[in-house]
């Protein structure tokens, strides 16, 4: 059965570094999605993306993030200086169409020290 | 803007027992989704069950099912025969689909231990 993946599943970084968190979306799918979760928290919308542009953003997500689909296969999410408030659990999703289930890959831990 | 609500940090049940976990939201749109995720340790996202608001029949799989009300804006979740395997965290999610936005909209989640 097709599934999203997602590396690292953990990821280790000091506080100002840059990340890039690496999500290979189910291989028809076009729509793609970040999610965050802090530890104890609820999951929260970060971003949606499809047709190479950002079709939906949270408060949350700022400057301080970026997407891409550098290739036909890759959805990245880059955080630029991060913060000890970043570490958490990052999902991604994908779905065929925009009116589709979003299939959810095993996220990725980001530790900012 | 939606909201949703889950009244339960915590839910015991003993094996083999049902037990019921509560979600409600709200919405103005007339068409959504709803699902039931569950999070066991391993922090992964496992789709439970869903629900079309559109279809008045309630969502059945296997031990999970659903009762949806709309007018009361409920969405439970009751999970019968109860198994260790599903102790996890359980989280509610609402989507719209009229809105032209299609995120998920999640509930702060239900932890739920099964006694053996």
């Amino acid at each position: 059965e097709p599934e999203v993946t997602q590396t690292p599943s953990h990821q280790v970084t000091q506080m100002g570094q840059e990340v890039i968190l690496r999500c290979v979306p189910i291989s028809n799918h076009l729509y793609f999605y970040w999610y965050r979760q802090i530890l104890g928290q609820k999951v929260e919308f970060l971003v949606s993306f499809y047709n190479n542009e950002i079709s939906e953003k949270s408060e949350i997500f700022d400057d301080q993030f970026s997407v891409e689909r550098p290739d036909g296969s890759n959805f990245t999410l880059k955080i630029r200086s991060t913060k000890l408030e970043d570490s958490a659990m990052y999902f991604c999703a994908s779905s065929e169409l925009y009116v589709d289930e979003q299939f959810f890959g095993p996220g990725t831990r980001l530790t900012v020290l | 803007a939606q909201t949703v609500t889950q009244s339960q940090p915590e839910m015991s049940v003993q094996e083999a027992e049902t037990v019921t976990l509560s979600c409600t939201y709200d919405t103005s749109e007339s068409d959504y989704y709803l699902f039931w995720y569950k999070q066991p340790p391993s922090r992964q996202m496992i789709l439970v069950i869903r629900q079309e608001a559109y279809k008045q029949q309630n969502a059945t799989e296997n031990r999970f099912s659903v009762n949806f009300q709309k007018a009361a804006k409920s969405f439970s979740l009751k999970i019968s025969d109860s198994q260790l395997g599903d102790a996890a965290m359980y989280f509610c999610a609402y989507r719209g689909s009229t809105s032209g936005t299609y995120k998920y909209i999640f509930g702060t989640g239900t932890r739920l231990k099964v006694l053996a």
